[in-house]
């Protein structure tokens, strides 16, 4: 199976900051990733899809991008609601859809 | 709005089971997957099945093969995930979601939306 990291683990950051996550799998996925925001004690909700396509309603200060086995989501201007956990996810057509270990963003 | 409702939070002693629903709301039920997603606490995501409510076939993460079981209700618009030996280690929220997909070159799929999580709590 196809194993994805991020990093960092955790990162701290200001209102304003630009934040960079990274997502790495284990071999090539083409754009097969998908990226989620989960917030504490709230369910996960769908941020970017096949790699660099923003979800319906999602601010456009999230973005992703890459393609096979290097991955990226930005926040170009971080939010006080941006603070919260984000996971990558393999997405291919057929499963397991595995999760990234997550990347926790708080406050500086 | 689409909305998917979960059941209650559960207790369990080890080596029991457990099964928790999933009721669909605001679209065509049979256009789209289920998937479920457990996460223990303080943990991450991890994926554990899906369902094509269509034609009833699942699919299971290999970790949970053996103890995992996905039904649909298509009168009632829901589907339920039974786990069965229950562990400690399984102590967990779950959740499910609606698997959409979108056939460009190849087929994507993400989760959207998603419940709001059943806690359940194995202990003896």
């Amino acid at each position: 199976d196809i194993q994805l990291t991020q990093s960092p683990s955790s990162l701290s950051a200001s209102v304003g900051d630009r934040v960079t996550i990274t997502c790495r799998a284990s071999q090539n996925i083409r754009s097969f990733v998908n990226w989620y925001q989960q917030k504490p004690g709230k369910a996960p909700k769908i941020l970017i899809y096949a790699a660099s396509n923003l979800q319906n309603g999602v601010p456009p200060r999230f973005s992703g991008s890459g393609s096979g086995t290097d991955f990226t989501l930005t926040i170009t201007s971080l939010q006080p609601e941006d603070f919260a956990v984000y996971y990558c996810q393999h997405s291919s057509k057929t499963p397991p859809f595995t999760f990234g270990p997550g990347t926790k963003v708080d406050l500086k | 709005q689409v909305q998917l409702v979960q059941s209650g939070a559960e207790v369990r002693k080890p080596g029991a089971s457990v099964r928790v629903s999933c009721k669909a709301s605001g679209y065509t039920f049979t256009a789209y997957g289920i998937t479920w997603v457990r996460q223990a606490p303080g943990q991450g995501l991890e994926w554990m099945g899906w369902t094509n409510v269509y034609n009833g076939k699942t699919d299971y993460g290999q970790k949970f093969q053996d103890r995992v079981t996905l039904t649909t209700d298509l009168s009632t618009d829901t589907v339920y995930m039974e786990l069965r030996n229950l562990r400690s280690d399984d102590t967990a929220v779950y959740y499910c979601a609606r698997v959409v997909s979108l056939a460009v070159d190849v087929l994507y799929n993400w989760f959207d939306p998603w419940g709001q999580g059943t806690l359940v709590t194995v202990s003896s």
